[in-house]
């Protein structure tokens, strides 16, 4: 069975632009929940979709922003990019929504300059 | 707000030691997830443990539950260079869903 994959894996821009993330699940899997991942504050919860509907929310300003497809698919979105964005964003999927086991992607490294 | 402490933050043995990592949180988890990450990839699942006091072994590595569901520990035998990266323990809210990670310990296994 094949994992989670996302898309791209690594991506650059610049202060100001906008991005957005891709995420597949695993086959079967409903729930996808994103993660920020930086050396200094770690990995931080960033929201989870479920059957199209977004159930939890972390602590991230209103630029950051997802949507789950009715095939699982996942997207995320930060616009006004700031330094500060620069991190690995972590996407996992899992069968059932607030579920504890989770499965991770390879991650976007995105880099903002 | 949930916190889950891991400690040591760095570890850097050489092979063949034993070594321990603790998470501790001063909350009440429904249960535990142990992940393993290595540079470039996302975390990979170890273990799951939900009854307090439990133990489980996955051949050198050995994970236990608190009592109280509040703390856990990683224990490696023999720690081989193949050991080596990120170990990341996360809690699971029975309240608000998500799961809270903690900082991570970075082991460095050494030939």
């Amino acid at each position: 069975k094949a994992g989670v994959t996302q898309t791209p894996r690594y991506l650059i821009k610049t202060r100001g632009q906008q991005v957005t993330l891709s995420c597949s699940p695993i086959s079967g899997h409903r729930s996808v929940s994103w993660y920020q991942q930086t050396p200094g504050q770690g990995l931080q919860f960033l929201f989870e979709y479920f059957s199209e509907t977004q159930r939890n929310k972390g602590n991230f300003p209103g630029r950051f922003s997802g949507r789950q497809f009715s095939n699982s698919r996942s997207e995320m979105n930060v616009s006004t990019l700031e330094l500060g964005d620069s991190a690995l964003y972590l996407c996992a999927s899992s069968r059932q929504a607030s579920s504890y086991e989770q499965y991770f992607g390879p991650g976007t490294r995105l880099t903002v300059t | 707000t949930q916190l889950l402490e891991q400690s040591p933050q760095f570890l850097s043995i050489q092979e063949g030691e034993n070594l321990t990592v603790y998470c501790n949180s001063s909350s009440v988890f429904s249960s535990l997830q142990w992940y393993r990450q290595e540079p470039g990839e996302g975390p990979v699942l170890l273990v799951t443990v939900v009854t307090g006091g439990e133990v489980k072994k996955l051949k050198r590595l050995t994970f236990q539950f608190g009592d109280a569901r509040k703390d856990s520990s990683l224990h490696i035998t023999a720690a081989q260079p193949g050991d080596t990266g990120l170990y990341l323990c996360a809690g699971a809210s029975s309240n608000t869903g998500k799961l809270i990670f903690g900082q991570g310990t970075t082991l460095q296994v050494k030939p």
